[in-house]
């Protein structure tokens, strides 16, 4: 069950460039990560949000957790070639035992140079 | 840093046998572990949740009998893919939170494991 939908679904830009990746849920999460993924390889965390309305940055990256905590978005900043990867947003869902993450439906970022 | 291992990372079989797929956390105790299927350029999706010591929540859709779950130890869950079919073919990946960090701490996730069924 996915329940964050992600968009846009794939994006490919010039270096340099901004650009912006939604995602959003009818349900509301007790804290919501995003993670980067390369092919063949794990997702690797970028960051952990837990507060709605809190917003992190991590150099070009800035994250925003929505005040309901029901959406989030990541923002990059002049985007270069290495930003280029599958983007995950997974929330965790207090109401279930073992307070399981469920991931969006995924944005394929490429940056070209 | 934490670290979740999953071997085999690359797995081809006949159609009709079973593959065990191990995730084992190397420097932390899991209580739980979460198993994903990922198919090509798309997102990770939630197989079932794997608990220590106790029978594995599956998720909606997701054959039990068809993916084995066992948790033994705080540190090894084994998914079973049996009688394995082509549409089986697959990347899974499994994750591990520290149990000391609590149920909003980091999500550890191993390699992967491509399963190719012919």
């Amino acid at each position: 069950t996915q329940l964050l939908e992600q968009s846009p679904q794939f994006l490919s830009i010039q270096e340099g460039e901004n650009l912006t990746v939604y995602c959003n849920s009818s349900s509301v999460f007790s804290s919501l990560q995003w993670y980067r993924q390369e092919p063949g390889e794990g997702p690797v965390l970028l960051v952990t949000v837990v507060t709605g309305g809190e917003v992190k940055k991590l150099k070009r990256l800035t994250f925003q957790f929505g005040d309901a905590r029901k959406d989030s978005s990541l923002h990059i900043t002049a985007a270069q070639p290495g930003d280029t990867g599958l983007y995950l947003c997974a929330g965790a869902d207090a109401l279930r035992l073992g307070n399981q993450f469920y991931f969006g439906t995924g944005t394929s970022l490429t940056v070209i140079p | 840093g934490a670290v979740v291992s999953q071997h085999p990372s690359r797995v081809i079989c006949k159609s009709g046998t079973s593959v065990k797929i191990e995730c084992r956390s190397l420097d932390f105790q899991a209580t739980t572990m979460f198993w994903y299927r990922q198919f090509p350029k798309q997102s990770l999706m939630l197989m079932a949740t794997s608990n220590e010591g106790s029978k594995a929540t599956y998720e909606q859709g997701v054959e039990k009998d068809k993916f084995l779950i066992n948790h033994a130890s705080l540190t090894l869950s084994t998914l079973t893919v049996t009688s394995a079919h082509p549409e089986d073919s697959s990347f899974y990946i499994c994750s591990a939170r520290d149990r000391s960090r609590g149920f909003t701490g980091e999500l550890f996730f191993g390699e992967g494991s491509r399963l190719t069924v012919l």
